[in-house]
């Protein structure tokens, strides 16, 4: 079967520290990776995807970068964090093709900058 | 722009049934999804509409009406761990999510 996981599940960074949050998936190949960010009474914030080993396309202009060293890893990160930046880090995975696009989510990170 | 409308918090009695609200306009339509999320968990998958009708699993339903941009999750015999955020997610036309801010279910005894 397959797993996902993310970590740490929680941390408190000052301002302008850096970050990285790595999510693994298991049970799987070549699967669609994403990162989703989630504010209090919004909808999920898609921040990153990809396809493919160090394939990464950005959807909202940021202090954020995402890289995919290996087929079944993502990792989120920043040089300095802001304020803004707090909230609940969900990353996900899909299958690459054959079945309808259901994400199935990691365990969650929740960040908050101080 | 695109945007996906769901009631903000809903509030129902245990053993009850609630219907759940979303609509959409997208840019194309390539599917329609509702996940589950416990406060401070992540979401779970509970159902995917492509085609108009509705779609049951046990005690949750599914409808989708693609001329009205309208779908709603029906809830029945509810629960207290029913209690949770109920997310409607419509996949454009770039078979990218949009996503709805979610509804909030508080279920009383």
């Amino acid at each position: 079967s397959q797993t996902i996981h993310q970590w740490p599940a929680t941390l408190v960074q000052p301002v302008g520290s850096p970050l990285s949050l790595e999510c693994t998936v298991e049970g799987t190949s070549n699967p669609n990776l994403y990162w989703y960010r989630q504010a209090a009474g919004r909808g999920l914030q898609l921040l990153f995807y990809s396809v493919g080993i160090g394939q990464i396309s950005s959807e909202v202009p940021q202090n954020l970068s995402a890289s995919r060293p290996q087929d079944r890893q993502f990792i989120l990160s920043s040089k300095k964090l802001l304020l803004s930046d707090s909230g609940f880090y969900l990353c996900a995975w899909s299958r690459r093709e054959g079945d309808t696009g259901e994400l199935f989510f990691g365990e969650g990170s929740r960040l908050t900058v101080l | 722009g695109q945007n996906i409308d769901q009631p903000t918090e809903m509030t129902a009695t245990e053993g009850a049934i609630v219907q759940i609200n979303c609509t959409y306009q997208t840019s194309g339509f390539n599917g329609l999804f509702w996940y589950q999320q416990h406060a401070g968990e992540a979401p779970t998958f509970l159902s995917y509409n492509v085609l108009d009708g509705l779609e049951e699993k046990g005690r949750f339903s599914s409808f989708l009406s693609r001329s009205k941009g309208y779908s709603y999750l029906l809830l029945k015999e509810l629960q207290m761990k029913d209690s949770a955020s109920y997310l409607c997610a419509v996949m454009d036309s770039n078979y990218q999510l949009i996503w709805g801010a979610g509804t909030k279910l508080i279920i009383k005894p």
